[in-house]
């Protein structure tokens, strides 16, 4: 069965700092995977996605992942924080682009410190 | 273009009552999706509808929960009656060929 296990469910970074999010998964077959967003008081914005080609994928507001397959992790980051960051982050998996039916993480909350 | 909306934003209502929320996917999109975020836990997977086909119904709770999707445009969750435990965020995303899945802001139902 698939899962997602991001690890820390709170991040703390000062200002200007490297935001690293952990996500590992587990998947019998290649899964397709994806980082969402939530800024408080709003939904689930889909900030990147990996499904074939590319490991590391680009997504808004600077932030990047990459898939490593051999680590089965997915790690989101950005070289340099912003106060606006602050928000929580989900990374999800799924085992076709086709579909949105996702497994999610436990999520994790990210501050940032002035 | 206009993303996923869902009404009402809050709902707050005793045990025992019924309760409907809506969502309007995405214009075109033929995939709409029902997840819930019960407090502290993970967002799970409700539903996955295709038009108006119930495509996989596997997270449902149980049969207290009636989702619909007539004519494959916007779908309606009724809980009935409702629990506690079913407090929580209720969203709803949906989907077109590779893009998304796109969620929308979300319910949050209070039951009392």
């Amino acid at each position: 069965a698939q899962s997602v296990t991001q690890l820390g469910s709170h991040v703390s970074v000062s200002e200007g700092a490297l935001v690293l999010l952990r996500c590992n998964y587990s998947s019998s077959v290649p899964p397709y995977l994806f980082w969402y967003v939530q800024y408080p008081n709003q939904g689930l914005q889909l900030l990147l996605k990996y499904t074939t080609g590319a490991t590391l994928v680009k997504g808004i507001n600077g932030f990047e992942a990459e898939f490593k397959k051999s680590e089965t992790s997915f790690h989101l980051t950005k070289p340099s924080a912003h106060m606006s960051d602050a928000a929580e982050y989900f990374c999800a998996v799924t085992l076709s682009s086709n579909t949105g039916k996702l497994i999610f993480g436990q999520g994790t909350t990210l501050q940032v410190k002035p | 273009e206009a993303g996923v909306t869902q009404f009402p934003s809050h709902s707050v209502i005793e045990k025992g009552q019924t309760v409907t929320l809506r969502c309007d996917p995405i214009s075109g999109h033929d995939n709409l999706y029902w997840y819930r975020r019960v407090m502290g836990k993970e967002i799970k997977f409700l539903l996955h509808f295709v038009k108006e086909s119930k495509q996989d119904e596997s997270g449902m709770p149980n049969n207290r929960f009636l989702a619909e999707r007539t004519g494959g445009t916007y779908s309606t969750l009724k809980v009935q009656p409702a629990e506690l435990e079913d407090s929580g965020v209720y969203f709803c995303a949906s989907s077109q060929d590779r893009t998304g899945p796109y969620f929308g802001p979300g319910t949050r139902l209070t039951v009392l």
